[in-house]
């Protein structure tokens, strides 16, 4: 089957760094791919690794170990407005795309 | 560009009514995603199109779901008749077919309430 799993809530304070980290299981692997969703709101896209290795877009990165079957996202410099959940999320072939069940992440003043 | 379009924004309706949410895709995009987010199962892709033939319903619960998409910048998600296990938030998204990227634009979505 296909699955990922990443942990369901991570809590960490204004201006700390937090990881995020999704492991996967997939027939077939193209990539993965982070979304950001708050409350109410729609995911938005954040980043995609197709390749070993870290990928920095500001203030997060994403990392990705094909390998290992493994990638995180990396958030620095942590801001309120970063409490959210996260997504990663596998294409599976075609376009069809799996996603995680999500960590929510609070951060704390 | 506006976005991914999604209407209603909110629908709350009666058990055994027909339901139907609508979407406009961003202008370009050749695929258009259908999903549903609830806190049990999370965000389920229910079926997707390619430029505008369905390609993957796998994930439809059952036939009194039903997705169409007439032209390139509409769709439309059916639930008759619902039911109160219906409700959840239900996205659409679209994307520029190609290699290298799996970016999903999601519209806002429509939270449905089958009472």
């Amino acid at each position: 089957g296909q699955s990922l799993e990443q942990p369901s809530e991570v809590t960490a304070v204004e201006g700390a760094i937090v990881q995020i980290n999704c492991t996967y299981q997939t027939s077939g692997f193209y990539g993965l791919s982070w979304y950001q969703q708050h409350d109410g709101g729609a995911p938005t896209f954040l980043s995609y690794n197709a390749l070993d290795g870290l990928e920095e877009t500001g203030r997060f990165s994403s990392f990705l170990s094909r390998s290992d079957s493994y990638g995180y996202l990396l958030l620095q410099e942590l801001q309120m407005k970063d409490s959210a959940s996260y997504f990663c999320a596998v294409p599976t072939g075609g376009f069809k795309t799996i996603f995680g069940a999500g960590t929510r992440l609070f951060v704390k003043a | 560009d506006a976005g991914v379009i999604q209407s209603p924004r909110h629908e709350v309706t009666e058990m055994g009514q027909e339901v139907t949410l609508r979407c406009k895709p961003i202008s370009g995009h050749d695929y258009l995603f259908w999903y549903r987010q609830t806190m049990m199962r999370g965000l389920e892709l229910l079926i997707y199109f390619n430029n505008n033939v369905p390609i993957d319903d796998s994930g439809m619960p059952e036939d009194r779901f039903s997705a169409k998409m007439p032209n390139a910048s509409f769709s439309t998600l059916k639930i008759q008749p619902s039911e109160p296990r219906d409700s959840a938030v239900y996205f659409c998204a679209s994307t520029r077919g190609g290699v290298g990227t799996d970016t999903q634009y999601f519209g806002p979505g429509t939270r449905l309430t089958v009472l």
